[in-house]
């Protein structure tokens, strides 16, 4: 049981070029989660997806897109990068009924020049 | 303004010491009130949660919330230097799907 798995764990990336960052969880959960974690910023969320073919903005959307490609996975893409966008990139995932745990991969960090 | 706000610190203290963290909050529907732990370079983790008011203790480890002041604490008694981590808190509306996140306090204890 592997958890949550992100890839790639380190990218850097020139202004313009995209990118996708992909997510996969083997706990069957429903939900799923994209985050962005800035310095001082605590961690916001960017999309996510409440089941299986749906996906919903979060606080900070713009420039990114996701898909959810099937239960386990959920992938977040950048079509243009900017370097606004240099983060430490967290995907989770929630077990339906239960409110108040989310589990969360070990993070992309992204540097955008 | 915010909706949860945490002091990000750093806080480093000596260890055995007791240690203090807190957030506020203006929404008064959250309902449910966490506390993630972060290794450094590493997901956060849950530590601790309390639905609705009161306190809750795990080990050395108190959490409690006053909704009447929207005001929510962590206290970590004996504090070890394996605590030292950043500790962040969460808060949800029951039935919604999001999470919203304090900055995050990072926590040293010295040996």
């Amino acid at each position: 049981n592997a958890g949550v798995t992100q890839t790639p764990k380190f990218q850097v990336l020139k202004t313009g070029q995209s990118m996708t960052l992909q997510c996969a969880q083997d706990m069957n959960h429903n939900s799923m989660y994209w985050y962005r974690q800035d310095p001082g910023m605590g961690l916001r969320l960017i999309y996510y997806s409440a089941s299986e073919g749906t996906t919903d903005k979060g606080e900070v959307p713009n420039g990114y897109n996701v898909s959810r490609l099937n239960k386990r996975e959920f992938s977040l893409r950048l079509e243009s990068a900017a370097p606004s966008q240099t983060s430490v990139y967290f995907c989770a995932s929630r077990k339906q009924g239960v409110d108040y745990e989310q589990y969360f991969g070990p993070g992309t960090r992204l540097t955008v020049t | 303004q915010k909706e949860v706000e945490q002091d990000p610190g750093p806080l480093s203290v000596p260890e055995g010491a007791i240690v203090s963290l807190n957030c506020t909050y203006s929404n008064s529907a959250f309902q449910y009130f966490m506390w993630y732990r972060q290794y450094s370079r590493k997901g956060p983790e849950l530590l601790m949660y309390t639905y609705s008011s009161g306190n809750k203790e795990d080990g050395r480890f108190t959490a409690q919330v006053d909704k009447s002041s929207k005001y929510i604490s962590l206290f970590i008694r004996d504090s070890q230097p394996s605590d030292s981590a950043t500790y962040l808190c969460a808060m949800k509306v029951q039935g919604a799907q999001k999470l919203v996140f304090g900055q995050g306090t990072r926590l040293t204890i010295n040996p």
